[in-house]
C-alpha cells in the first residue's frame, strides 16, 4: 500500500524557517516525481512545488521562488521541503503528492501537515 | 500563474448530471493535454478523477469523465449520488513548467 506521511510542521514566527518532510512507502520512491502542494485554511489548492524522479528537474510556483527548496533523498525514501523567511500568507497545510507514473496527476497524497506562520 | 477559473458553486439533484468548467488559456489548458480533477471531502486529502484531461486511475468510477475545448477543461458527473458532495478541483501542466490549480467548485447534492 502507498503511504505518504508528512512530517515538520508546527508554528513558526514571520520570518523564521522549517523543514518538512514527506515520509513514502509502499511504492519504488526514486521511480516517481513528486510534489508539495499546500491548502491555506479554508481556500483551494495551491501547486507549491515539483521534483523528478531523479531530482534533476525541480521547479516553484513563483509565491515560494527563492525562498522554499525541495530535495528528495531516495535511500532514505523521503521528500523534503525546506521553507525559510515564512510570512501569515505560508500558513496552510501543506501535502506531498505523487506523480502518476510517466505523466502529470497527483495520484497519491498525504495526510498533510499544517504549518502555521504567527508571532 | 493565475489561478484557472472554475465556478464557485454548482448543484444538481440525486441521478442528474453536472459539469464543471475551468478556464484557462494557450500556456496551459489549451497547450497541453495535462489537466487533471480532484474531489475533495472536509477535512480530507484530494483525491485524483481524471488525469490526462480525459483519463479515469484505476478504482475512479465511469460516472466521472472530463474533456477539454481550446482553453477549457471540464468535468461531468452523471448519476450525481449523496457522497459527490465535495470540493472539485482542476489542475494543469504549464509552459513555466510549473502547475496552476483552479479556485475550486463546491457541488452540493440537493
Amino acid at each position: 500500500e502507498v503511504q505518504l506521511v508528512e512530517s515538520g510542521g508546527g508554528l513558526v514566527q514571520p520570518g523564521g524557517s522549517l523543514r518538512l518532510s514527506c515520509a513514502a512507502s509502499g511504492f519504488t520512491f526514486s521511480s516517481y516525481s513528486m510534489n508539495w502542494v499546500r491548502q491555506a485554511p479554508g481556500k483551494g489548492l495551491e501547486w507549491v512545488s515539483y521534483i523528478s524522479s531523479s531530482g534533476r528537474s525541480i521547479y516553484y510556483a513563483d509565491s515560494v521562488k527563492g525562498r522554499f527548496t525541495i530535495s528528495r533523498d531516495s535511500a532514505e525514501n523521503s521528500l523534503y521541503l525546506q521553507m525559510n523567511s515564512l510570512s501569515d500568507e505560508d500558513t496552510a497545510v501543506y501535502y506531498c503528492a505523487r506523480d502518476l507514473y510517466g505523466a502529470y496527476g497527483c495520484d497519491h497524497w498525504g495526510q498533510g501537515i499544517l504549518v502555521s506562520v504567527s508571532s | 500563474q493565475s489561478a484557472l477559473t472554475q465556478p464557485a458553486s454548482v448543484s444538481g439533484s440525486p441521478g442528474q448530471s453536472i459539469t464543471i468548467s475551468c478556464t484557462g488559456t494557450s500556456s496551459d489548458v489549451g497547450g497541453y493535454n495535462y489537466v487533471s480533477w480532484y474531489q475533495q471531502h472536509p477535512g480530507k486529502a484530494p483525491k485524483l478523477l481524471i488525469y490526462g484531461v480525459t483519463n479515469r486511475p484505476s478504482g475512479v468510477s465511469n460516472r466521472f469523465s472530463g474533456s477539454k475545448s481550446v482553453n477549457t477543461a471540464s468535468l461531468t458527473i452523471s448519476g450525481l449520488q449523496a457522497e459527490d458532495e465535495a470540493d472539485y478541483y482542476c489542475d494543469s501542466y504549464t509552459s513555466s513548467n510549473t502547475r496552476v490549480f483552479g479556485g475550486g467548485t463546491k457541488l452540493t447534492v440537493l
